[in-house]
C-alpha cells in the first residue's frame, strides 16, 4: 500500500523563523513528488520534484527530493503570519492511473 | 487558468438521505478525483475517474458512489448520508501530460 508521511503533525514558530517540514514515501513506480499549502479554502500548488538534489525555490520556500532515501523537505525562511496554513505532500506514482497519495499535512502556525 | 467548481459549498443533511455532490472542470482534464478531507487525517481518496464512464476505487470507497457520463463532469453520491459522513469534500482534476493535480473549493457536508 502506497504511504506517504508527514512531520512534524504541527509547528508553531515566530515571525522570522525558518522551518523545515519532512514528507517520507513509500510507493511503487514513483513519479513526482508534490506540496500543496492549503489556508481555509482549496489546496494551492506549490513545487512538483522528480529528481533527486535539485532545489526548486520560490521567493523564501525552496524544496528538494532525496529518491534513494524516498523523503523530501520544504523549507521557509524569514517566516511570515501569511505563511500559517497546512503544508500537504503529494506523491504521484503506484499501480492505479496516476493518484496521489497525500499525507496528512503539517500545521504551521506563524505569530508575530 | 484551470478551474474547478464545486457547486455546493455548504450542506447539511439527515441520516439516510441520499446525497449528491456534483464537480465541473473547465480543462478537459482525463482524470477526476474525489477526496475527503479530515482534521489529523490528510486528503484520502474516495473514488477516481480516468475516462468517461470509467471510475476506480480509491482508498475509502465504501458508502460512496460515482458518476462520471460526460468528460468535464464528476459526481460523487451518499446513497444513504451517515453521520460519519460529516467531512470536506474536495473535488480534483488533472491532466495526462502533468502531474499538478487542481482542487476544486471544496464542500462542507455535515450529516445530523
Amino acid at each position: 500500500e502506497d504511504k506517504v508521511v508527514q512531520s512534524p503533525l504541527s509547528l508553531v514558530v515566530h515571525e522570522g523563523d525558518t522551518v523545515t517540514l519532512n514528507c517520507s514515501y513509500e510507493v511503487t513506480n514513483f513519479r513526482s513528488l508534490l506540496w500543496y499549502k492549503q489556508e481555509k479554502k482549496a489546496p494551492t500548488f506549490l513545487f512538483m520534484l522528480t529528481s533527486s538534489g535539485i532545489e526548486k525555490k520560490s521567493g523564501r520556500l525552496s524544496s528538494i527530493l532525496d529518491k534513494k532515501e524516498l523523503f523530501s523537505i520544504l523549507n521557509i525562511t524569514a517566516t511570515q503570519t501569511g505563511d500559517s496554513a497546512v503544508y500537504l505532500c503529494a506523491v504521484s506514482g503506484g499501480t492505479s492511473y496516476g493518484k496521489l497519495t497525500f499525507g496528512q499535512g503539517t500545521i504551521l502556525t506563524v505569530h508575530p | 487558468d484551470v478551474k474547478v467548481t464545486q457547486s455546493s459549498r455548504y450542506l447539511v443533511k439527515r441520516t439516510g438521505e441520499k446525497v449528491f455532490l456534483e464537480c465541473v472542470q473547465d480543462m478537459d482534464h482525463e482524470n477526476m478525483f474525489w477526496y475527503r478531507q479530515d482534521p489529523g487525517l490528510g486528503l484520502r481518496l474516495i473514488y477516481f475517474s480516468y475516462d468517461v464512464k470509467m471510475k476506480e476505487k480509491g482508498d475509502i470507497p465504501e458508502g460512496y458512489s460515482v458518476s462520471r457520463e460526460k468528460k468535464e463532469r464528476f459526481s460523487l453520491i451518499l446513497e444513504s448520508a451517515s453521520t460519519n459522513q460529516t467531512s470536506m469534500y474536495l473535488c480534483a482534476s488533472r491532466g495526462t501530460q502533468g502531474d499538478t493535480i487542481y482542487f476544486g473549493e471544496g464542500s462542507w457536508l455535515t450529516v445530523v
